[in-house]
C-alpha cells in the first residue's frame, strides 16, 4: 500500500496564477515532509520541507501547508512561472527512511 | 562543486550478467541511499546507509546488494539482473541528525535496461 499518495498525475496552470499540488499520507509518525522538483534527465532537487510540529512553511514563492487531522499537505506556488514546469514529488521522512509519492507533472503555460 | 556522481549514466545488459553502478559524493555526508523510479510508482528506496559499514534494507531490496566501505562511496550491485530491474536508478546523500535524514542530494540517475 502506498503510504504517500499524490492523486493527480498532472496539473496545468497559466503563468502568473497559483499552482496547488496535493499529497495525502497514512503514517502519522513522520518527522518531516519534503517536496522535491525533478526536471527530465536530472535527479530530484530539494525544494522545501515542513516539520511535523508545524502547519505552514514559506520560502519565497513556495508555501507548504500541513493538515495533520486530514493527513494532507499541499504545495502552493505563487506566482507560477514556466520554469516551474517539472515533476513534483512529496516525500515523508521517518527516522532514516524516505518514502515518496508517485509525483505530479506540473506544466505552466506562458 | 558539491555533488553526487553516478556511473554509468546509461547501461544496457543481459539477464544474469553481474553489474555494479557506482555512486560517490564529495560532501562528507554520513547518509547515502539508492532509489529506483518507475512510472506510476514514484521513487522507491532500495537500500540505505547511515554511515560506513552500516547498511539497511529499504522498501524494495530484493535482487540488490550494497556496500559502504568508505564514506564517499556507495555502490549498487546487481548479482544476477533480471528484466524487472529495468528502471531509472538514483543515488542520494544527506547529513543526519540522530535518527533522521534530512534533505537529500540526488545524483543524475542511471538508466538501466536488462534484456
Amino acid at each position: 500500500d502506498q503510504q504517500v499518495k499524490q492523486n493527480s498525475p498532472s496539473l496545468s496552470v497559466q503563468e502568473g496564477r497559483i499552482s496547488i499540488l496535493n499529497c495525502d499520507y497514512t503514517n502519522s509518525m513522520f518527522d518531516y515532509f519534503l517536496w522535491y522538483k525533478k526536471y527530465p534527465a536530472e535527479g530530484p532537487t530539494f525544494l522545501i520541507s515542513i516539520s511535523s510540529i508545524k502547519d505552514k512553511n514559506e520560502d519565497g514563492r513556495f508555501t507548504v501547508f500541513l493538515n495533520k487531522s486530514a493527513k494532507h499537505l499541499s504545495l502552493h506556488i505563487v506566482p507560477s512561472q514556466p520554469g516551474d514546469s517539472a515533476v513534483y514529488f512529496c516525500a515523508e521522512t521517518s527516522g532514516s527512511r524516505l518514502t515518496f509519492g508517485e509525483g505530479t507533472q506540473l506544466t505552466v503555460n506562458p | 562543486e558539491a555533488q553526487v556522481t553516478q556511473n554509468p549514466r546509461y547501461l544496457i545488459t543481459v539477464t544474469g550478467k553481474k553489474l555494479t553502478v557506482t555512486c560517490s559524493q564529495n560532501m562528507n555526508h554520513e547518509y547515502m541511499s539508492w532509489y529506483r523510479q518507475d512510472p506510476g510508482l514514484g521513487l522507491r528506496q532500495i537500500y540505505y546507509s547511515m554511515n560506513v559499514e552500516v547498511t539497511d534494507k529499504g522498501d524494495v531490496p530484493e535482487g540488490y546488494k550494497v556496500s559502504r566501505k568508505e564514506k564517499r562511496n556507495f555502490p549498487l550491485i546487481l548479482e544476477s539482473p533480471s528484466p524487472n530491474q529495468t528502471s531509472l536508478y538514483f543515488c542520494a546523500s544527506s547529513v543526519t541528525s540522530g535518527r533522521s535524514s534530512y534533505e537529500q542530494y540526488f545524483g543524475p540517475g542511471t538508466r538501466l535496461t536488462v534484456t
